[in-house]
Order: C-alpha cells, then sequence, then structure tokens
C-alpha cells in the first residue's frame, strides 16, 4: 500500500512553532508535497520535495528524508490565518501522475 | 498563472436530479484533470483520473455509470452526478495538472459544494 500518515489535529498558540510530520511508504517513492486548505476551500500549493534536506519558504518549511520515508512541514511566526488543515501528498512512479493524499493534520492556531 | 475554475461554486438539488459540475484550466493546457471528493472533516478522496480525449480511469470503489467525465478538450473536463441521492452530497473538487508545469503539481479549482435534498 501507498499509506500516508499524519496526525489529525495539533494546537499551537499565536507565534509559536508547529511541525507537522508525515510519514509514507519508500517503495515507488517519486516526491511529496504540502497543502494548506481552509474550511469549504480547495487545497493551496505550499510545497514539493523531490530531493533531501529543507527547504525554506518564508515562515514556512518542508523538509524531506527519502531513506526514512518522512517529512515534516514547519510553521514559524504563527498567524491566527494559519488555522487550517494541512495536506501531506505523495507521488508514487507506479501510480502515474497520481497523488496519495494523507488524511490532513488540523491546526488550530489559539491567541 | 496555473489557475483552474470550477462552477458552479454551490448546488442544491433534489434526490434523483443529475448534475453537472465543470472544470476549467484558465492559462494553460491540462493534459490530466484529476476529480476529487471530500467529506466534512475528512481528507480528498480521488474519484477519477481523466486525460482529455480518452476515457477516464476511475478509482475502485466509484461508479462510472454514476460519475460521468467527459474530457472534451485541453481546457474542460465535466463531472456530472447521475441521478444523485443525499449521501453523493460532498465537495467536488477538481485539479489540473500538465507535464512540464511545476513537475507532478496539481492546481486545484475552488470546488463545489452538492446538496441533494
Amino acid at each position: 500500500g501507498q499509506n500516508i500518515d499524519q496526525p489529525t489535529e495539533m494546537t499551537a498558540t499565536e507565534g509559536a512553532i508547529v511541525q507537522i510530520n508525515c510519514t509514507y511508504q519508500t517503495s515507488g517513492f517519486n516526491g511529496l508535497f504540502w497543502y494548506q486548505q481552509h474550511a469549504g476551500e480547495a487545497p493551496t500549493f505550499l510545497s514539493y520535495n523531490v530531493l533531501d534536506g529543507l527547504e525554506e519558504k518564508g515562515r514556512f518549511s518542508s523538509f524531506l528524508s527519502r531513506s526514512k520515508g518522512y517529512s515534516y512541514l514547519l510553521l514559524k511566526e504563527l498567524q491566527m490565518k494559519d488555522s487550517a488543515s494541512y495536506l501531506c501528498a505523495a507521488s508514487f512512479k507506479a501510480a502515474g501522475n497520481k497523488l496519495t493524499f494523507g488524511g490532513g493534520t488540523r491546526v488550530l492556531v489559539k491567541p | 498563472g496555473a489557475v483552474v475554475s470550477q462552477h458552479p461554486s454551490r448546488v442544491i438539488c433534489k434526490s434523483g436530479t443529475s448534475v453537472k459540475i465543470e472544470c476549467r484550466s484558465l492559462d494553460f493546457q491540462a493534459t490530466t484533470m484529476f476529480w476529487y471528493r471530500q467529506f466534512p472533516k475528512q481528507s480528498l478522496m480521488l474519484m477519477a483520473t481523466s486525460n482529455e480525449g480518452s476515457k477516464a480511469t476511475y478509482e475502485q470503489g466509484v461508479e462510472k455509470d454514476k460519475f460521468l467525465i467527459n474530457h472534451a478538450s485541453l481546457t474542460l473536463s465535466t463531472l456530472t452526478v447521475t441521478s444523485a441521492h443525499p449521501e453523493d452530497s460532498s465537495f467536488y473538487i477538481c485539479s489540473a495538472q500538465t507535464p512540464g508545469l511545476a513537475g507532478d503539481e496539481q492546481f486545484f479549482g475552488p470546488g463545489t459544494r452538492l446538496t441533494v435534498l
């Protein structure tokens, strides 16, 4: 299978840092996406990792370890507007160009 | 760039009727479009993959005769929910993809909220 696992919910305080972990099965793995989705809206692209290491984009960073089947999304200097679901999605060679999504992590930012 | 639109954004219909949802790539040609369904507080579930000019490939458990997909051009795919029932009420999201445009990245439409009474 191609199970994508991520925590269901996380709560953090405004201004803090939160790390959302995502694990996947390494067999046939191609690349990993992170999307942000606010309630009732479509997902918006945050990051794409193919190579090992950390990719930083402003307050958001994403990390990938291909050998460990592990990625995380790091949200820094949290703002109230960051309250949303964060979806981890992986592409696998055997699946062509399809993405397999994790269950999503709901992040609640409190004042 | 890479904008995808969906129409309608919200639809309410009676049980037994059919509903058509359009997905358009506005500023690029999409060789592949995907249709997802999302129930409240759940993640996206892929329903089918649609390639321009060919039949859609449906995921296991998705009835192809109930969810008709047409991808007649490189910028338009339609999903028709036939004989809709209350259990079909969901958020339907399309995405578009094309080789050479940001790798495997899928560009998502804004979604269509379907409520079947």
